[in-house]
């Protein structure tokens, strides 16, 4: 595969459900980040990781949370979301981080929460 | 503080133009242009970085005026396949953080 990839593609989850959401870039970059898109809403940026340590934290609630255990992966653990929650959520990756080079975004989870 | 594009939505004739702009308050660096279709990932169009500079691809092009810190995005011809939601991101001056903020979109639809 090539790109950045997430799985699932697609995600319902009740309130106190725990679900976990992957993203794996096949770029070689050094850099990888989690997006949050709501209807109508610019996208917002949740964590940034770059050569797997955290380097930006956006106020996200501790509902979310992240991992990034190389620098080809990373993870974003849910727990206990609320139905403002629904989302598409978009993983990217870039490289010479940092820097202001391109990102390449993967096709995004819709996470609805019930 | 997010940029602020405008229009927030375009319809166009195929083979017409449209201007999409980006404006921030804050000095920027850089200004990056990516377009999304809808169900699909942003994909990434273009980067400006500070000094006025304008890039073009094809029929695709934006300027960069550091000074009014505004990006805009030019679409010449347009196409079918240029429908979308076009977002500018910005990165401003002196960022530790390699942190893009991101307008809220410009719908733009090109009708046969």
């Amino acid at each position: 595969e090539t790109g950045v990839t997430q799985t699932p593609r697609h995600l319902v989850m009740g309130m106190t459900n725990k679900k976990s959401l992957k993203c794996e870039q096949h770029l070689g970059h050094n850099a990888m980040y989690w997006y949050k898109q709501s209807a109508k809403k610019p996208l917002e940026l949740m964590f940034v990781y770059s050569l797997e340590e955290r380097v930006e934290n956006n106020s996200v609630p501790s509902r979310f949370s992240p991992e990034c255990p190389n620098s080809s992966h990373l993870f974003l653990h849910l727990h206990t979301l609320q139905p403002e929650d629904s989302a598409l959520y978009l993983c990217a990756s870039t490289s010479g981080y940092p820097s202001y080079n391109e990102q390449f975004f993967g096709p995004g989870t819709r996470l609805t929460v019930l | 503080q997010q940029p602020v594009q405008s229009p927030q939505a375009v319809i166009l004739r195929e083979g017409e133009d449209a201007v999409i702009n980006c404006s921030s308050s804050k000095a920027l660096y850089s200004v990056h242009w990516y377009r999304q279709k809808h169900g699909e990932a942003p994909v990434f169009l273009m980067i400006l970085l500070k000094g006025g500079e304008q890039k073009g691809h094809e029929k695709i092009s934006a300027s960069f005026n550091e000074k009014k810190q505004q990006s805009s995005l030019y679409l010449t011809a347009s196409q079918l396949s240029y429908s979308g939601t076009y977002f500018c991101g910005t990165a401003d001056y002196g960022g530790a953080t390699n942190k893009l903020i991101f307008g809220t979109g410009t719908l733009l639809a090109v009708q046969p």
